[in-house]
């Protein structure tokens, strides 16, 4: 039973360029959120997503960031025009769909992002 | 709004007892949990309390009191495979807010 997935788990961009991250969520469940980690800081909500619909976007920047989760395939965060201050990781999590504050959150390994 | 304090780092010694502590403002709540991140990894879930009280899994307790917005994670005949960051989360509605974590170091 394959956890949850993200690729790539590493990605390089050149400043300008767009980043695109991939999460498939665990088997059965329909409930996607999308973290952020910067180092030495803890985990940041960006969004929070079900199968073709944003429920919860209120920690994703305004501009250049934006996120879908197609009725299939897995969930993108599209990252456009990157520059420095994005470098991090990017953390997926899926849960069943109870909720993100009353069940626990199954996550990726990350995809960690590097702006040159 | 959310806002959650933990101790930034700490180090315990093979076989110790450590306590690790989260006080908690939230808006919201709707549960507490812990999960333990390994340099490089994903979070995994360690526990989750509700009600006030100790939850006892194994080697890690968790406790809660609402009343005093305060949790401690309570880890037992430490090992070497302990040292982590551990991240005291919580929240209402759909959005769980997470401390920026505590990074325990095992020692011999």
């Amino acid at each position: 039973n394959a956890g949850v997935m993200q690729n790539p788990r590493h990605l390089v961009r050149r400043r300008g360029q767009e980043a695109r991250l991939r999460c498939s969520p665990m088997k059965g469940h329909s409930h996607v959120y999308w973290y952020r980690q910067l180092p030495e800081e803890g985990l940041k909500f960006m969004v929070y997503l079900q199968k073709e619909n944003i429920i919860d976007e209120s920690g994703m920047p305004k501009e250049r960031f934006s996120a879908e989760f197609p009725k299939e395939g897995p969930s993108i965060l599209r990252i456009q025009q990157v520059v420095r201050g994005d470098s991090a990781a990017y953390f997926c999590a899926s849960s069943s769909g109870q909720g993100a504050t009353n069940e626990k959150l199954f996550f990726g390994s990350g995809t960690q992002l590097s702006v040159l | 709004g959310q806002n959650i304090d933990q101790p930034t780092e700490m180090t315990a010694t093979e076989g110790a007892i450590v306590q690790i502590n989260c006080t908690y403002q939230t808006s919201g709540f709707n549960g507490l949990f812990w999960y333990q991140q390994h340099a490089g990894e994903a979070p995994t879930f360690l526990s989750y309390n509700v009600l006030d009280g100790l939850e006892e899994k194994g080697r890690f307790s968790s406790f809660l009191s609402r009343s005093k917005g305060y949790s401690y994670l309570l880890l037992k005949e430490l090992q070497m495979k302990d040292s982590a960051s551990y991240l005291c989360s919580t929240g209402g509605g759909n959005k769980l807010t997470f401390g920026t974590g505590t990074q325990l170091k095992v020692e011999l």
